[in-house]
C-alpha cells in the first residue's frame, strides 16, 4: 500500500516562483525523504527530515514536517527550468531507516 | 565511483520467460533493494536485502526471486514472465546506519512483457 500520498499530482509555474508540494502518510515514521525524478532517470535524493525535526533546508529547499497532522511539505524557491521533474516523498517506518514506502509524485512543470 | 549500475537498460520477453536484472554498487553498501515502478503507482518494494546472504520481501515480491552472494551484487530473477510484470526496475542501495540514510538508486531497467 502506497504510505505517502502527495498533492497535487501536477504544478505548472514560471520559472522564477516558488513550487510547494505536499505529502501526506498514513503511520509513525522514523524519516521522510524527498527525491526527484528526471524524465526516465533513476531518483535522486533531494532531502531527509526525521520525525523528531520540524523544518529543514538545503539549497533552494525546505521541507517541514507535521508529525500530528502525519503531512509534509517541500517548497523549491526561486524555481528554474531544470527544476522540472516529479518529486516523490518517502517514508522510512517501523525498524528500519531504508526500507523506504513512496508516495505517486508530483509533477511539476517550470516554464522558462 | 560507478554507484549503482543495472544492466540491461532495455529488455522485451514473451510470456513464460525466465531472466535476471543485474544491480551491482560500488560503494560498499549493506543494504540493497529492488523496486518496480508503474504508470501513477509510484514505487513499490519488491524485495531487499540488509547485507550478504540476507534478503527478505518488500511489498509485491511475488514472480520475483533474488539473492544475494556478494556485498557488491543483488539480482533480481523472473522465472517466469507475466504481462503484469512490465514496468520500470530500479535498484537502490544504501549504508545501513540510522545516522547515513541517503540511498542512491540505478537509471533504472525498463521491461516489457509480451
Amino acid at each position: 500500500s502506497q504510505q505517502g500520498e502527495e498533492d497535487p499530482q501536477a504544478l505548472s509555474i514560471q520559472e522564477g516562483e516558488n513550487a510547494t508540494m505536499n505529502c501526506s502518510y498514513k503511520t509513525s515514521i522514523n524519516n521522510l525523504q524527498w527525491y526527484r525524478q528526471n524524465s526516465g532517470r533513476g531518483l535522486v535524493h533531494l532531502i531527509l527530515i526525521r520525525s523528531n525535526e520540524r523544518e529543514k533546508h538545503s539549497g533552494r529547499l525546505r521541507v517541514t514536517l507535521d508529525t500530528s497532522k502525519k503531512s509534509s511539505s517541500l517548497l523549491i524557491t526561486a524555481s528554474r527550468a531544470a527544476d522540472t521533474a516529479s518529486y516523490f516523498c518517502a517514508t522510512a517506518s517501523g525498524g528500519s531507516n531504508y526500507k523506504l514506502t513512496f508516495g505517486k509524485g508530483t509533477l511539476l512543470t517550470v516554464n522558462p | 565511483n560507478a554507484g549503482v549500475t543495472q544492466t540491461p537498460k532495455f529488455q522485451v520477453l514473451k510470456t513464460g520467460q525466465s531472466m535476471t536484472l543485474q544491480c551491482a554498487q560500488d560503494m560498499n553498501h549493506e543494504y540493497m533493494s529492488w523496486y518496480r515502478q508503474d504508470p501513477g503507482m509510484g514505487l513499490r518494494l519488491i524485495h531487499y536485502s540488509v547485507g550478504a546472504g540476507i534478503t527478505d520481501q518488500g511489498e509485491v515480491p511475488n514472480g520475483y526471486n533474488v539473492s544475494r552472494s556478494t556485498t557488491e551484487d543483488f539480482p533480481l530473477r523472473l522465472l517466469s514472465a507475466a504481462p503484469s510484470q512490465t514496468s520500470v526496475y530500479f535498484c537502490a542501495s544504501s549504508y545501513k546506519s540510522e545516522f547515513t540514510d541517503t540511498q542512491y538508486f540505478g537509471p533504472g531497467t525498463r521491461l516489457t512483457v509480451l
